[in-house]
């Protein structure tokens, strides 16, 4: 059973630039989130998909934007980039968009560096 | 915000009981607890969550105060794979998950 893939890996960009980074969620889970990791510090909320629509959404701004197919896997979009977001970027499944009883699950993460 | 208030770091020896602590005085009566932890270069984990009672898992147990306003993971057995940033996150009602800086636990050989 495959658990939470995200690609790619490792990726670098300049400032200005746009990028896209890809989810796919644990078998049989339908909602994804995703979180900004910066380097020594918690994974930060920045939204989650639920039936291909935006439910929630962290205080990030509308450079940061996202996408939920019909397969349930998801993407994020970041225009603009800069410094500042490098970081690691973890995308999580789950069963259910709540969080009080369902577990998430998460990817290893696309570590993005801006120069 | 997290809500949640960790100790930034702890240190335990290898096969010794690991007791990590974390407050969350301002918690309302519908909000879980989760604990997750993260090892190096990997994405977080889920260890165990619970509401009220003490709740008890292959990983770890989870020890919730009478008053709700802290509680404790406990690692039954550190092992050096124990090594990792432990969060404690207060969830309620259907908002995403908030982390904070967790614990970071060292053990020792």
């Amino acid at each position: 059973d495959a658990g939470v893939t995200q690609s790619p890996t490792h990726l670098i960009k300049t400032r200005g630039q746009q990028v896209t980074l890809r989810c796919s969620p644990k078998s049989g889970h339908d909602t994804v989130s995703w979180y900004q990791q910066a380097l020594g510090q918690g994974p930060q909320f920045i939204f989650q998909y639920y039936e291909e629509e935006e439910r929630q959404r962290g205080n990030f701004p509308d450079r940061f934007s996202g996408h939920q197919f019909p397969n349930y896997s998801s993407e994020l979009n970041v225009n603009a980039l800069l410094l500042g977001d490098s970081a690691l970027y973890l995308c999580a499944s789950s069963l259910e968009p709540g969080g009080n009883t369902g577990e998430l699950f998460f990817g290893e993460g696309s570590r993005l560096t801006v120069l | 915000d997290a809500k949640t208030t960790q100790p930034n770091s702890m240190e335990s020896n290898e096969e010794e009981p690991v007791h990590l602590p974390c407050n969350h005085s301002t918690i309302s009566g519908t909000d879980y607890i989760h604990w997750y932890r993260q090892l190096p270069s990997q994405g977080p984990e889920y260890v165990i969550h619970g509401l009220t009672s003490n709740v008890n898992n292959r990983m770890a147990s989870l020890a919730i105060a009478e008053d709700r306003k802290s509680s404790t993971l406990i690692l039954h057995r550190a092992t050096l794979r124990d090594a990792a940033v432990y969060y404690c996150v207060r969830t309620s009602g259907n908002t995403p998950l908030v982390f904070g800086k967790g614990t970071r636990l060292s053990v020792i050989a």
